[in-house]
């Protein structure tokens, strides 16, 4: 079936460093939705893309429908970026939205 | 600006009871609405979507039901909860990006 893979499942940063979360779809998507999980386990939209790249502060989300793919790049990582990130990707046809398995970021002094 | 709340933030059940979470949306006209499952520890799912009043396509069945009787409303229901209904529930509105609601915890015991 149509399946997301997300990658790494965790990663552990030290401040001030940066890394990318990586998003495989089996087919092609419309879309793609990176989401972090806040305290309470609801999710707070970071970028929508239906192509190319987004850039927000440290955050930077990029989008290859063709390749199949999508990339959320850190940079500069703080503290207060621990937590849950998630990519959702929809589908050409239809209302569905696929989520990945998420990745559990950790950010150390 | 749009408003979504959710009710109730957490309930704890019994087996066979009845449930009946709701889910509304201010601020926007004829949304598209979706709700949402993730069991502890797993994948977050789509349940439900609806585009209209009255309107409610299923994408994963799991003895639940759902309606829409109001524009701005999406109840989630079941008559007889089973353990496997335990988990988080989010409520979200769409249009492009996938702004979700603050979530209800169930716990059926």
């Amino acid at each position: 079936g149509d399946q997301v893979e997300q990658s790494p499942s965790a990663l552990s940063l030290h401040e001030g460093t940066g890394s990318a979360l990586r998003c495989n779809f089996t087919t092609t998507m419309r879309a793609v939705q990176w989401f972090r999980k806040n305290s309470r386990g609801s999710l707070i939209n970071l970028f929508y893309l239906a192509s190319g790249t987004k850039e927000n502060g440290r955050l930077k989300s990029a989008f290859d429908s063709k390749e199949r793919y999508s990339t959320l790049h850190i940079r500069d990582a703080q503290l207060e970026d621990s937590g849950t990130y998630f990519c959702a990707a929809e589908f050409n046809m239809g209302y569905k939205l696929t989520f990945g398995t998420g990745t559990s970021l950790l950010v150390d002094p | 600006a749009q408003t979504i709340h959710q009710w109730p933030v957490a309930e704890i059940k019994a087996v066979g009871s009845p449930l009946s979470l709701g889910c509304t949306i201010k601020g926007k006209s004829s949304p598209n609405l979706y709700w949402y499952w993730q069991a502890t520890g797993g994948t977050l799912q789509q349940l439900f979507y609806s585009i209209t009043v009255g309107q409610v396509e299923s994408v994963v069945q799991l003895n639940l039901s759902a309606s829409r009787p109001k524009d701005d409303q999406f109840i989630l229901s079941t008559e007889k909860l089973l353990l496997s209904h335990s988990g988080f529930y989010l409520c979200a509105w769409k249009d492009n990006t996938l702004y979700f609601g603050a979530g209800t915890r169930l716990s059926v015991l």
